[in-house]
């Protein structure tokens, strides 16, 4: 069965402290990206990737960081320097086209909570 | 990267009325316009998507319009069922690859 696998569904951690939320396709897929969404909002974007070995920044890259070893997987750390780190993460993928306009695949998203 | 303004925030309709959304945009090199729907909790699913080359698409119950040279679209749900209840977003892919998401639409269909 394809699709993208998010995990943990729920993640609790204390100030301060690192943590990474991982993140898997099994559709082949080139792109993937992380974004955050807060309650009552829209989504906003983290980081992005469309090659292994190579990510770019979106609008609201600090404080995360991540890695593209593998196609498959794109996980992402929310560092200590994450001012206000709880939030509902989801990851995404997509192929990419020569005109720019496949969809994106969302998994079912990790929700953070930062105590 | 260049926000998509999504009207209206919130909108209630009575079952079986329709409910449009607009969105509007400003750069003129985007060319994929995708619409989606986000139950509470729940990932947002694709609902329906556009390119540039059309101005309007249909599926059922729902249809999306663009209008490429006023840089808006619109999503179309008529017939609206208490299931239609949810959060809709429409998007934008810029020239990077990246979807650009407007604020959503919280829609609320009244039985």
């Amino acid at each position: 069965d394809g699709g993208i696998t998010q995990s943990p569904k729920y993640l609790f951690r204390k100030e301060g402290q690192n943590v990474t939320l991982s993140c898997e396709q099994n559709l082949n897929h080139d792109a993937m990206y992380w974004y955050r969404q807060d309650p009552g909002q829209g989504l906003r974007l983290i980081y992005y990737s469309q090659i292994v070995n190579d990510f770019q920044k979106g609008d609201i890259a600090e404080g995360y960081s991540v890695s593209r070893e593998k196609k498959e997987s794109f996980p992402l750390t929310v560092t200590s320097a994450q001012k206000n780190p709880t939030a509902f993460y989801l990851c995404a993928s997509s192929i990419l086209t020569a005109g720019g306009n496949s969809p994106l695949h969302f998994g079912n998203g990790t929700r953070l909570t930062v105590t | 990267g260049e926000n998509v303004e999504q009207h209206p925030s919130t909108l209630s309709v009575q079952e079986g009325d329709s409910a449009v959304i607009k969105c509007t945009y400003s750069d003129s090199a985007s060319n994929y316009f995708p619409w989606y729907k986000q139950e509470l909790g729940k990932r947002p699913q694709l609902i329906i998507d556009i390119r540039s080359n059309v101005g309007e698409k249909k599926d059922q119950r729902i249809a999306v319009t663009l209008n490429k040279t006023a840089k808006h679209f619109s999503l179309h749900i008529t017939e609206t069922q208490p299931e239609d209840s949810a959060v809709y977003f429409c998007a934008r892919m810029d020239s990077s690859y990246k979807l650009i998401f407007g604020s959503g639409t919280r829609l609320l269909v009244r039985p």
